[in-house]
């Protein structure tokens, strides 16, 4: 079966303080990847998707930056944070074809200050 | 850029009532439409999807799209207070790995 996992759960960071949130999933090959952001009370926006390793595309401009350094890897970071980027960051797989279907990790939510 | 609206924003409804979900997009090029519910401080999970115009139903669940109305409604018959949460339409578009989402609709549903 497969797993999603991101870390860490929660986190409280400064405002201009750097910041690196991680999802890896488990018991699939070369899935799709996504990142999406979701603030309080908001929308579920995506940030970026991945379709293989070292291959990351931008979808939405929020100061922040994508990478996937292995298959089941996918991270997401800046170096400044701001007050906006406080919310809940959820990471999802799908596959490469077929339904498309986007599985979603548990979250983490970040609160600036 | 895709635009989903939902609505309605919120709803109430006793346990065992007939619950409609209604759910506009914009480009009638969209691909499949997908329902996911979401609890709280949860990630979404996906409840059932649809791609050609008609209807699919899945236990208690049925959804109807319109695309030449650029509409698709969520039924769900015999609601359960288990089905409170927020429920979020998502238009897949026809660019790769898009995924256009709406603000979501708060059903909760009274034992």
């Amino acid at each position: 079966a497969q797993t999603i996992h991101q870390w860490p759960v929660a986190e409280i960071k400064a405002v201009g303080s750097p910041l690196s949130l991680g999802c890896t999933i488990k018991g699939k090959s070369s899935p799709n990847l996504y990142w999406y952001w979701q603030a309080t009370g908001g929308t579920l926006q995506q940030l970026f998707y991945s379709i293989t390793v070292g291959q990351v595309e931008s979808v939405v401009q929020l100061n922040l930056s994508a990478s996937r350094p292995k298959d089941d890897q996918f991270i997401l970071s800046t170096e400044k944070l701001l007050l906006s980027h406080s919310g809940f960051y959820l990471c999802a797989w799908s596959l490469r074809t077929g339904v498309y279907e986007q599985y979603f990790g548990p979250g983490t939510r970040l609160t600036v200050l | 850029q895709e635009k989903v609206q939902q609505s309605p924003e919120s709803l109430i409804v006793p346990e065992g009532a007939m619950v409609s979900l209604n759910c506009s997009f914009s480009d009638s090029a969209s691909q499949s439409i997908w329902w996911y519910q979401q609890h709280p401080g949860k990630g979404p999970k996906a409840l059932i999807s649809i791609f050609s115009n008609g209807n699919k139903k899945e236990g208690r669940l049925t959804v109807y799209l319109n695309r030449a109305s650029l509409h698709v409604s969520l039924h769900i018959k015999d609601s359960q207070p288990s089905d409170s949460a927020v429920y979020l339409c998502a238009v897949r578009g026809s660019a790769l790995g898009r995924l256009h989402f709406g603000a979501g609709t708060q059903l909760i549903v009274i034992p």
